[in-house]
């Protein structure tokens, strides 16, 4: 398994601005992802973040909205832009390892 | 449209019995199945998946079905304990749980009564 740690934890913010989410593995990985929870629904992926390429979005998400960094096989980023009030969700990010996918803590996003 | 359905939001199980979590797909691409647990405030925690190639995996108190005509997967947790009272989430992916991105059920709140 994998060890992974969110920052922050939780945030609360005022619509028009961003937020940067960091995503800390204890070891190296090749596949991390990114997915939303909103309230009450189901967990939905954002994006695949491959190291040294772009990241991979899915449908309905858009580099300019959630622009994902991976600078290197233990970290990678989720900016939530120009948020709104229905960004408010819980944000997670994932690893890829063998036939699993292990999730962090996530961090929980209000915006008012 | 959801490729990944769990139709009960809530299942009340009495400790000691057995709680069986059933979870339908509709994407016939999919190859492998995981089920999740989720404590409120936390991420989700890996339980126990199967490939399609299987029809059974067994861990612990906790075996998942497999049927891939009637495209429908359950988790059986036998015997159920107070601890086992979360929200469970059966995912699918279409190129091995870890390469590939998953879709998620809507999940189900197992509740374990004394």
């Amino acid at each position: 398994s994998a060890v992974i740690s969110q920052k922050p934890s939780r945030d609360i913010c005022q619509r028009g601005t961003s937020l940067t989410i960091q995503c800390q593995v204890d070891s190296q990985v090749t596949m991390m992802f990114w997915y939303r929870q909103q309230p009450g629904q189901s967990l939905t992926l954002i994006a695949t973040a491959n190291q040294g390429s772009e990241a991979t979005y899915e449908s309905g998400f858009v580099i300019d909205k959630f622009p994902i960094s991976r600078p290197n096989l233990t970290f990678s980023t989720l900016t939530v832009s120009n948020m709104s009030p229905e960004d408010s969700s819980i944000y997670l990010c994932s690893v890829g390892l063998a036939d699993t996918q292990y999730f962090g803590p996530g961090t929980r996003l209000t915006v008012l | 449209d959801q490729q990944v359905k769990q139709n009960s939001p809530s299942l009340s199980v009495q400790e000691g019995r057995i709680s069986i979590l059933n979870c339908d797909y509709t994407n016939s691409m999919f190859d492998y199945f995981l089920w999740y647990k989720k404590y409120p405030a936390e991420g989700p925690t890996f339980l126990i998946s199967i490939s399609s190639i299987k029809d059974k995996n067994e861990d612990g108190r906790f075996t998942v079905f497999l049927n891939k005509s009637a495209k429908h997967l359950s988790l059986h947790i036998v015997p159920s304990q107070p601890g086992d009272s979360a929200v469970y989430f059966c995912a699918a992916s279409e190129g091995g749980g870890g390469a590939d991105g998953l879709t998620f059920g809507k999940g189900t709140h197992l509740i374990i009564q004394p």
